[in-house]
C-alpha cells in the first residue's frame, strides 16, 4: 500500500522566493497535517484538515505561511516569501482516526 | 512547563540488554497515547499504542500510569536496529498529537 507522499524532497531556495510543498495522503484518511521539525523547536503542528477543511491554524507562524486542500487526494504548503528561518524538515501526515501515518517530509533550506 | 517531557537520553546499551525510558505530561485530560520512533533523517513512524492496562508488542512493552502522568517503554533483548529515537505522544480532546522532543536509544554491538 502507497503511504503518504511527499514532494519534493529536498527544496534549497534562496530568501524571498515562493516554496511550494505538496503531499497526498493514504487514500481513505479523512485528516491531514502538516509538521515543521527542527533541531530547537522539535516537531510542531502547523496546520490540520479533516475532509478537505483547515481546521486549526494556529501554528502557522505567520502570513507567509498558507496551506489549501482543493480535494481529498492533494494537499499544499506555501511559503512565499521564505526566509532562512523556514529551514526545517516539513512532514506532511494523514489519519483515519487517532494514529497518524508520516510522509517521508520535505527537507527544505533557504539560503 | 512543556506538554509532554522526555529525557533526552542518550541510552547506550549493550545488544541483548534491556532498556527503559519515562514520558510525563501535564494535561490530566489526554485521552490516547503512543510511541512513535524516529530514525536519523527518516519521518516519525507509529511504535504502538498504550493502552490503560499496558500492553507488549514482540519485545516492546508499554505502561500508562494515569495517576502519575506518565507512561514508559520497556524494550527487551536489544538489537541494533532498535537504535532510534523514541518520540512519546499524546492526544488531548480533539485529532491533533503532542510530541515529546524524544529519547534516544543507542544499542552497541
Amino acid at each position: 500500500d502507497a503511504g503518504v507522499i511527499q514532494s519534493p524532497r529536498h527544496e534549497v531556495t534562496e530568501m524571498g522566493q515562493e516554496v511550494t510543498l505538496r503531499c497526498k495522503p493514504i487514500s481513505g484518511h479523512d485528516y491531514l497535517f502538516w509538521y515543521r521539525q527542527t533541531m530547537m523547536r522539535g516537531l510542531e503542528l502547523l496546520i490540520y484538515f479533516n475532509n478537505n477543511v483547515p481546521i486549526d491554524d494556529s501554528g502557522m507562524p505567520e502570513d507567509r505561511f498558507s496551506a489549501k486542500m482543493p480535494n481529498a487526494s492533494f494537499s499544499t504548503l506555501k511559503i512565499q516569501p521564505s526566509e532562512p528561518r523556514d529551514s526545517a524538515v516539513y512532514f506532511c501526515a494523514s489519519s483515519l482516526r487517532y494514529e497518524q501515518y508520516f510522509g517521508p517530509g520535505t527537507r527544505l533550506t533557504v539560503t | 512547563r512543556k506538554e509532554v517531557e522526555q529525557d533526552p537520553g542518550p541510552f547506550n546499551v549493550p545488544e541483548g540488554a534491556t532498556v527503559a525510558f519515562n514520558c510525563t505530561y501535564s494535561n490530566s485530560a489526554s485521552q490516547s497515547f503512543f510511541w512513535y520512533r524516529q530514525d536519523c533523517r527518516k519521518e516519525p513512524k507509529l511504535l504502538m499504542s498504550v493502552y490503560s492496562s499496558g500492553n507488549e508488542d514482540g519485545r516492546f512493552t508499554a505502561q500508562l500510569n494515569r495517576a502519575s502522568q506518565y507512561i514508559s517503554l520497556l524494550i527487551r533483548d536489544s538489537k541494533l536496529s532498535d537504535s532510534a529515537t523514541y518520540l512519546c505522544v499524546l492526544r488531548s480532546n480533539d485529532y491533533k498529537l503532542s510530541f515529546g522532543a524524544g529519547t534516544t536509544v543507542t544499542v552497541r554491538a
